[in-house]
């Protein structure tokens, strides 16, 4: 069964705090992704990566970075905490291209609160 | 600019009865358009999906309108229950590009 599990549910950070939030897979999927999700705007996406060490930006990159050291793990890293990055994270996984469903499989969240 | 525009933003029905949520898109490339179901507490999960090549596409009680010349789709959910009530996301993708843009959400309240 397809699994996505992502470190923490529920996260407190004040202010400036450096904050890692950790996903990891066990499906060997090459596509990961980070996303924010506010309530009346949707799925925004931070950042995907689409194999080990590589990454692009999605729509909302600012005041974030990510790591992919290895395939299974995606870390989304909040370089210093603000008030207006308080939300619910996602982080989703996906086959390679080709698969016809082009299905992605998501994390229960982490929902964060910058103090 | 939001590529994918979804209404309404909620949505309440009684029980038994069809649930309609809307999408449309502006970029004639999206050739792959899903939906995504969410419950309280969990992450979205795939629902049904579409690609433009079709009309439409039934799975059980869910069925995906496709109108290619108006860029628009839509759920329809038949004989709607209580355990449908849920936030539904519309999205839509290119190619085998990665990224999915994805609608503002419905929350569809189903009333026993």
């Amino acid at each position: 069964d397809v699994k996505v599990t992502q470190s923490s549910r529920y996260l407190v950070k004040r202010t400036g705090e450096k904050v890692f939030l950790e996903c990891v897979q066990d499906m060997d999927h090459e596509n990961m992704f980070w996303y924010r999700q506010d309530p009346g705007l949707g799925l925004r996406l931070i950042y995907f990566s689409y194999d080990v060490k590589m990454k692009e930006k999605g729509d909302i990159p600012e005041g974030y970075s990510v790591s992919r050291e290895k395939k299974e793990r995606f870390s989304l890293i909040l370089e210093s905490a603000s008030t207006n990055q308080t939300s619910m994270y996602l982080c989703a996984s996906r086959p390679p291209g080709g698969v016809p469903t082009y299905e992605q499989y998501f994390g229960p969240g982490t929902r964060l609160t910058v103090t | 600019q939001q590529q994918v525009k979804q209404s309404p933003q909620s949505l309440i029905v009684q029980k038994g009865g069809i649930s309609i949520i809307n999408c449309a898109y502006e970029n004639t490339a999206f050739d792959y358009f899903p939906w995504y179901q969410q419950f309280p507490g969990k992450g979205p999960a795939l629902l049904i999906a579409i690609r433009p090549d079709v009309s439409e596409k039934k799975e059980g009680r869910f069925t995906i309108s496709f109108n290619k010349s108006a860029k628009q789709f839509s759920l329809h959910i038949m004989d709607s229950q209580p355990g449908d009530s849920a936030t539904y996301f519309c999205a839509a993708s290119k190619g085998s590009n990665y990224k999915l843009t994805f609608g503002k959400g419905t929350l569809l309240t189903v009333n026993p």
